[in-house]
């Protein structure tokens, strides 16, 4: 994989419900993978930075996972809520002579109350 | 503490037009990434500076755009001889180092008429 892929693209849950949504990346010369919540007319917003294997991190209700040998990252939203509703982006940056990150085209995640 | 802030907020220019966007990233913050974002679609890299250096310019689409941060901290990403396509929202985001999350500004939506 070359780019960084999201899915699902879109998700309606029910309030209460868990979640989660995958982000793939490219695994050589991963360097970090970055979670961003990016509500409408707003701007991203941090989640996590994840830069070692197996790295699990949480924040609250939410919480994500890392696996930089196969590349994939999940987010894990537990007990969704109506202002959980949001796109959540991840993005990878890597080492290979390049400083870029590049960021997927995101998960709209709508939580029905 | 203040955040990213960006100016103008919005700009409209006729094709042809040159614009200066400027992005103030947060104090002692290393690095500093513009982004162009079209409607619906996660940020797609432009340039990296770190400190005054800018470091990796690839993501620029033509000769067109230009970036500087001239004493390592206020930014200016230029567009001479704007065309059409260039119509999106430019996003500037700062961070302690590459590494570290990305604070993102409010951005710029430029449309060109």
């Amino acid at each position: 994989i070359l780019n960084v892929e999201q899915s699902p693209q879109s998700l309606h849950v029910q309030e209460g419900d868990s979640t989660n949504f995958t982000c793939s990346f490219p695994s050589s010369n991963f360097y970090a993978l970055h979670w961003y919540r990016w509500e409408t007319a707003k701007s991203p917003e941090a989640l996590f930075v994840m830069t070692l294997n197996g790295d699990e991190k949480k924040k609250g209700r939410i919480s994500a996972t890392l696996n930089t040998k196969e590349g994939y990252s999940y987010l894990y939203i537990k007990g969704s809520q109506p202002e959980d509703s949001a796109t959540y982006l991840c993005a990878s940056g890597r080492t290979s002579g390049t400083y870029k990150y590049i960021f997927g085209t995101g998960t709209r995640l709508k939580v029905l109350a | 503490g203040a955040g990213v802030s960006q100016s103008p907020r919005y700009k409209v220019a006729k094709r042809g037009q040159d614009v200066a966007l400027r992005c103030d990233p947060i104090s002692g913050h290393v690095s500093l990434f513009w982004y162009q974002q079209a409607l619906g679609q996660g940020p797609e890299f432009l340039t990296y500076f770190q400190n005054e250096a800018q470091l990796d310019k690839s993501g620029l689409p033509s000769d067109r755009f230009f970036a500087e941060r001239p004493e390592g901290s206020v930014s200016t990403l230029k567009i001479q001889r704007t065309q059409q396509e260039d119509s999106a929202v430019y996003l500037c985001a700062s961070s302690l180092s590459r590494q570290y999350e990305q604070y993102f500004g409010p951005g710029t939506r430029l449309t060109v008429t």
